[in-house]
């Protein structure tokens, strides 16, 4: 069993669609939880960090975390053909530091 | 603020040979984090590195190995180079709390 578990689609949406991405870890350890987007040919970039259970909203995102099913999610809403790119799920473990352990992504494309 | 700078973006060698990759952080940022990306295991973590200490390690052979300086800037040497260590060498720095800031990334291929 994989630590992180992303569906790799491709995730297929329509522009203006909400857009829902999902992220099951199996470390009950894990404190904290994060989404990264990824276009091709470059870096990930933040998007949405998460440590307590609930929601969490930020512009058109909203990260959603479980840790009693040890689930995470990232909705996207009036997704945008911009929004077209891999999304990681990473999370890092109680015991300080920085140490990532990511999922392998979900390829989101929104069409218009 | 300036992002985080890596240096060379593009690098290609032979097996054998060593290389030595840099990152700077994002100005007061001390904790840098380096990871290795390929297509076949995805993002896979190597090591942090925090006021100069190594903080937290990954799964990787003693081949690869990094190191910080005092104003935070760090580099990581791959010795005795692989194939299979034909990947984008990324770096990643954070302020005091978990969220990490990725830069561009170094792609080494080794042939």
């Amino acid at each position: 069993q994989k630590e992180v578990e992303q569906n790799s689609g491709p995730l297929s949406v329509p522009e203006g669609a909400i857009a829902s991405l999902n992220c099951t870890y199996s470390d009950r350890g894990s404190q904290s939880f994060f989404w990264y987007r990824q276009y091709s040919g470059k870096s990930p970039e933040l998007i949405m960090f998460i440590y307590s259970n609930g929601d969490k909203e930020d512009g058109r995102f909203t990260a959603q975390l479980n840790k009693a099913s040890q689930y995470v999610s990232l909705l996207i809403r009036d997704s945008q053909p911009s929004d077209s790119a891999t999304y990681l799920c990473a999370v890092n473990r109680a015991g300080g530091g920085n140490k990532l352990t990511f999922g392998t992504g979900t390829q989101l494309k929104v069409e218009l | 603020k300036a992002g985080v700078t890596q240096t060379p973006r593009y690098l290609i060698k032979t097996r054998g040979q060593q290389v030595t990759l840099s990152c700077s952080p994002i100005s007061g940022h001390r904790s840098v984090s380096w990871y290795q990306q390929t297509p076949g295991q995805g993002l896979q973590f190597l090591f942090e590195y925090f006021s100069e200490t190594q903080r937290n390690k990954g799964n990787f052979p003693g081949r690869f190995s990094g190191r910080q300086f005092s104003n935070s800037r760090s580099e990581m040497n791959v010795s005795t180079l692989e194939l299979g260590d034909s990947a984008l060498y990324l770096c990643a720095s954070s302020p005091f709390d978990e969220t990490q800031y990725f830069g561009p990334g170094t792609r080494l291929l080794v042939l």
